[in-house]
């Protein structure tokens, strides 16, 4: 069955300290993204990826790293620049960026705390 | 330029009809609709493209209003099922990235 795999589900940060947030897909999809959700906000892009080796920011990249060294992984780094991490981080995919007529496909999650 | 979605929460009883609305400032090229319950990801229902069609998924269905740049998802004979939140996605291009609205919360009550 294919599908998005995020880990891990809960992080716990301590402050000044950068973590990395898992996130694998064996839906063969090209373009991956990453979405923050904060409550009351709606989900905010961070990241989004269509190919290999190349990604592009989004709406609020500043404290986040990604890359994309596989079609089936695009990581994301949470570094200690990032003020205010607490949220829950979604990784999405699309079977390419511009689909006509295809969603997105979520994973599950991963709910970021700092300490 | 985040999209607009109206009501920000509605609370129904089974069975009743509801209608949630996404406006956008810029011109679109397509609508995403998704729902989310607590905790978990969102599920995508359906997208629309420019062209005013409506598309259906069991008792929701939703249109796509170019000219006036905005979507309407519509839910009828609600079933307790369908509580979430649900959250529009609009694409204005080429970019090839949705930006979502805020979120609006169906609560359905027995």
């Amino acid at each position: 069955d294919g599908g998005i795999t995020q880990s891990p589900k809960y992080l716990f940060r301590k402050e000044g300290q950068n973590v990395t947030l898992s996130c694998e897909q064996n839906l063969n999809h090209d373009a991956m993204y990453w979405y923050r959700q904060d409550p009351g906000q709606g989900l905010r892009l961070i990241y989004y990826s269509q190919i290999v080796n190349d990604f592009q920011k989004g709406d609020i990249a500043e404290g986040y790293s990604v890359s994309r060294e596989k079609k089936e992984s695009f990581p994301l780094t949470v570094t200690s620049a990032q003020k205010n991490p607490t949220a829950f981080y979604l990784c999405a995919t699309r079977r390419a960026l511009m689909t006509v007529g295809d969603g997105y496909t979520f994973g599950s999650g991963t709910r970021l705390t700092v300490v | 330029q985040q999209p607009v979605q109206s009501p920000q929460a509605v609370i129904l009883r089974e069975g009743e009809d509801a209608v949630i609305n996404c406006s956008s400032s810029k011109a679109l090229y397509s609508v995403h609709w998704y729902r989310q319950k607590h905790g978990e990801a969102p599920v995508f229902l359906m997208i629309l493209l420019k062209g005013g069609e409506q598309k259906g998924h069991e008792k929701i269905s939703a249109s796509f209003n170019e000219k006036k740049q905005q979507s309407s998802l519509y839910l009828t004979a609600s079933q307790l099922s369908y509580s979430g939140t649900y959250f529009c996605g609009t694409e204005w291009g080429s970019q090839g990235n949705l930006i979502f609205g805020k979120g609006t919360k169906l609560s359905v009550k027995p």
